[in-house]
């Protein structure tokens, strides 16, 4: 069984700094996918990237990248020039590729507060 | 283009009711998921279709659950009676062919009293 834990259960940032959400997985599997996601107070769940574990690169959508270290089974979400909007709690999560597409595991979440 | 659209999106019952939470999935996905959220689980996949047919139905925790989707563009998730340790979040979402990339509805927040 696959496993995702996010081992900060809080941070906070000041506004416009750079924060970094850890998050660790462990699995046997070969084809897979981790994503972040954001969930706001409205509790709807954001897609905040993606990455692929056969790409080396590290995926990037504007003010938000991430650190992949396959060896490591380690994927951190890095937030650049933070924005109070960023406030909400992030969730990890792993999928395996193939058929079972969409069963996604999740971590337990961090919640991120920005300061003003 | 509409996102995966889910109502109710609050929904108060009383202890015995029953209750069925609605789902349209993104027009073209062809797997659609039901998961539930709660501060002592987390997030946790209840069951999935694809090609409207129930893959994997082993999260669904009891018999009072059940899920159906009767065409490409709507599922239900029915819970029959409800009991207060039913409140939760329930969100429903898909994927296309591609399947590596699931979108998320707003969600509906069940309370059960």
């Amino acid at each position: 069984a696959q496993t995702v834990t996010q081992s900060q259960p809080e941070m906070s940032v000041q506004e416009a700094e750079t924060v970094t959400l850890s998050c660790t997985y462990d699995t046997s599997e070969s084809n897979y996918y981790l994503f972040w996601y954001k969930q706001p107070p409205s509790r709807q769940m954001i897609l905040v990237i993606r990455q692929e574990a056969y790409k080396q690169q590290n995926a990037t959508e504007n003010r938000f990248s991430v650190n992949f270290q396959k060896a490591a089974k380690s994927f951190s979400l890095k937030i650049s020039d933070s924005q109070l909007g960023d406030t909400a709690m992030y969730f990890c999560a792993f999928m395996i590729g193939g058929t079972s597409y969409g069963k996604l595991t999740f971590g337990q979440g961090t919640i991120l507060t920005v300061h003003p | 283009d509409a996102g995966v659209i889910q109502s109710p999106r609050h929904e108060v019952t009383e202890m015995g009711q029953e209750v069925t939470l609605r789902c349209k999935p993104i027009s073209g996905h062809n797997s659609l998921f039901w998961y539930r959220q709660t501060m002592m689980r987390g997030l946790e996949l209840l069951i999935y279709f694809n090609n409207n047919v129930p893959i994997d139905d082993s999260g669904m925790p009891e018999d009072r659950f059940s899920a159906k989707m009767p065409n490409a563009s709507f599922s239900t998730l029915k819970i029959q009676p409800s009991e207060p340790r039913d409140s939760a979040v329930y969100f429903c979402a898909s994927t296309g062919v591609a399947g590596n990339t699931i979108y998320f509805g707003e969600g509906s927040w069940l309370t059960v009293v």
